[in-house]
């Protein structure tokens, strides 16, 4: 299994100021998945982010507001800019299981988000 | 696009059996997995179901019917320790993603 740590664990922000998410994979994968999930709801997918290119982003989520980088294979970082209140959330990544198994992601234990 | 249902709330007691319910609108589906998370925690993986039928593992087990659009994830001789929230997930045929469904928070008492 891999093994996921992300930097915030939490940060309570100012609107318009930015926040930037780390996370950082114990093993070398070539896509990570970087979900939103808004208080008691479900996972939503933001982005997926592959190594030597650029991320894409599901419908609703634009590069301006969600820049992603991600540097090498273990690696990744998520900005969440121009934040508003509705920008409070938890912040996931994620990566494929074994063997690349889409279906079996393993999951960092989330950046907690709050703006005021 | 995917959409997966499931019921917002289930509540049980200890020891109980509890089944959680999950129905899909796609096409081309590649199967349907369980995640569970704990408040304050991140989601682990439970199930896969590629195919058609039921997955036991351990007190857990998933079941799976593509004709029905359908699946569910039954929980045995539940613990405190399983009041979580529980998802399901698929994978449409051609994506390299999953899509998530809205949710099942379960509260076990005593």
């Amino acid at each position: 299994s891999a093994v996921i740590s992300q930097k915030p664990s939490r940060d309570i922000c100012q609107r318009g100021t930015s926040l930037t998410i780390q996370c950082q994979v114990d093993s070398q994968v070539t896509m990570m998945f970087w979900y939103r999930q808004q208080p008691g709801q479900s996972l939503t997918l933001i982005a997926t982010a592959n190594q030597g290119s650029e991320a894409t982003y599901e419908s609703g989520f634009v590069i301006d507001k969600f820049p992603i980088s991600r540097p090498n294979l273990t690696f990744s970082t998520l900005t969440v800019s121009n934040l508003s209140p509705e920008d409070s959330s938890i912040y996931l990544c994620s990566v494929p299981g074994l063997a690349g198994a889409f279906e079996t992601q393993y999951f960092g234990p989330g950046t907690r988000l709050l703006v005021l | 696009g995917q959409s997966l249902e499931q019921p917002s709330e289930v509540t049980a007691v200890e020891g109980a059996i509890v089944q959680i319910n999950c129905t899909y609108q796609t096409s081309g589906f590649y199967g349907l997995s369980w995640y569970q998370q704990h408040d304050g925690g991140a989601p682990t993986f439970l199930s896969y179901n590629a195919l058609d039928g039921l997955e036991e593992t351990g007190r857990f087990s998933s079941f799976l019917s593509r004709s029905d659009s359908y699946g569910y994830l039954l929980l045995q001789e539940l613990q405190m320790k399983d009041s979580a929230s529980y998802f399901c997930a698929g994978r449409n045929t051609g994506f390299q993603k999953l899509v998530f469904g809205t949710g099942t928070r379960l509260l076990v008492s005593p």
